[in-house]
């Protein structure tokens, strides 16, 4: 199974900030997800990401797959109390190919928490 | 709502004992994702279902089973509860298969006493 570490564990800014989320693996994907998860509810899927060097924008949201296709950032602008939540990357487990069904792995997220 | 649908959303059931949880998928999706939440291990896959027939296990525990009916919707059963097993239950689907955007439900929180 590849792992996902996501950086950081933790984060609390003021609205109005910029942040950054990281997620990295040793091992090479095909693609990777971004979900956020609220409270009491499933995560919600924000972008996949599958070439290397992408680069998708969502609103204030900007999202990066590495060249190596071994890690991504989110990247926030502006941040609002609504962006609150818990940012989890994912990607298929097992084949670099990316074929087959066989799930998603997780990272445990960034647990990110804006103040008004 | 996602239009994937879990119930029930609490569970609260004393050790030994067995429980099923119920998935509806989203209209015309074929596969059902089964993954436990908890705070230790993060979100882990457990099985898949492809119209009707089992595609792919993770880290599901021989205690746990599951099944995807004609209908498609789909039930997690576990049984002999331990209080580790205690965590967030969600179900997810999609139209393919292969590891694209799934949709999840809300989830079912199991607590084990």
């Amino acid at each position: 199974t590849q792992l996902l570490e996501q950086s950081p564990q933790f984060l609390s800014i003021q609205e109005g900030e910029n942040l950054t989320v990281y997620c990295n693996s040793s091992s090479v994907f095909s693609s990777l997800q971004w979900y956020r998860q609220e409270p009491g509810e499933g995560p919600v899927l924000l972008v996949t990401v599958v070439t290397g060097g992408e680069v998708k924008k969502l609103k204030r949201l900007t999202f990066q797959f590495g060249d190596a296709r071994k890690d991504s950032s989110l990247h926030i602008t502006a941040a609002q109390p609504g962006d609150t939540g818990l940012y989890l990357c994912a990607g298929p487990r097992g084949r670099v190919s990316g074929g087959g069904a066989d799930g998603l792995t997780f990272g445990k997220g960034t647990h990110l928490i804006i103040q008004p | 709502d996602s239009g994937v649908t879990q119930t029930p959303k609490h569970l609260i059931t004393a050790t030994g004992q067995r429980v099923t949880l119920r998935c509806s998928p989203r209209s015309g999706d074929l596969s059902v994702y089964w993954y436990q939440q908890s705070l230790d291990q993060g979100l882990q896959f457990l099985i898949q279902y492809y119209n009707g027939e089992e595609r792919a296990k993770g880290n599901i525990l021989e205690r746990f089973s599951a099944q995807q009916f004609p209908d498609l919707h789909s039930e997690l059963n576990l049984s002999s509860l331990e209080l580790g097993d205690s965590a967030l239950y969600f179900c997810a689907s999609s139209a393919l298969t292969g590891p694209y955007g799934y949709t999840f439900g809300s989830g079912t929180r199991l607590t084990v006493v």
